[in-house]
């Protein structure tokens, strides 16, 4: 098993460009999640999902857009790059068994720069 | 709202002497805590959660519920334990909602 992968990469974008950011996880888990890790301020919600078709806000959403049209897969965009949003990107998944969440499997990020 | 504190950016330690990494969280419920490793150039990974009381890696933690606590700890540094340590709190609510602290980096000096 791959687990969760991410492209891509490395990727330098210029203020305004768009991109998509995909992550795909082959463990049949039902949650995936998208952060931006920054100096100092650790892990940071963008967005999450807890199944096909649904997405929802994190805590740091404005900027970004989801789509997770298969289980599998989940995409982040960024439709008007800006500085700001120079980070690091990781994806994870997770699944419930019971009544315990698990651990989060994470992806191996994607470093963005915004020039 | 839920709330995880590490206050040690950086923790140098010299190879061979305890470890202890603070983490505080706020949280009204009963918490799932978790302690992720980030070794260089590595993607994060779980290191233990509070709920399996197991020891990884000769780290354990224990959690204090009175105190809202969570720190990690190993008797004895290793060079290898140089990395970046995240606590986690995990709480339900429609889907598992993580918040992570700011993190740890330790260094081990040899």
């Amino acid at each position: 098993n791959a687990g969760v992968t991410q492209t891509p990469k490395f990727r330098v974008l210029k203020t305004g460009q768009s991109m998509t950011l995909l992550c795909a996880q082959d463990m049949n888990h039902e949650y995936m999640y998208w952060y931006r890790q920054d100096p100092g301020m650790g892990l940071r919600l963008i967005h999450y999902s807890v199944g096909e078709g649904t997405t929802a806000k994190g805590e740091v959403p404005d900027g970004y857009n989801v789509s997770r049209l298969k289980k599998q897969n989940f995409l982040l965009g960024l439709e008007s790059a800006a500085p700001s949003q120079t980070s690091v990107y990781f994806c994870a998944s997770s699944y419930l068994s019971g009544s315990y969440y698990n651990e989060q499997f994470f992806g191996p990020g994607t470093r963005l720069t915004v020039l | 709202a839920q709330r995880v504190t590490q206050p040690e950016k950086l923790l140098s330690v010299f190879k061979g002497a305890p470890v202890e990494l603070k983490c505080n969280y706020s949280y009204s419920g009963s918490p799932e805590l978790f302690w992720y490793v980030q070794y260089s150039r590595q993607r994060l990974q779980l290191l233990l959660r509070h709920i399996s009381r197991e020891s990884i890696k000769g780290f354990t933690a224990d959690l204090n519920k009175g105190e809202t606590s969570f720190h990690l700890k190993k008797p004895f540094a290793q060079e290898e334990d140089s990395a970046m340590y995240y606590c986690a709190l995990s709480s339900s609510g429609g889907y598992q909602k993580v918040t992570f602290g700011t993190g740890t980096k330790l260094q081990v000096i040899p």
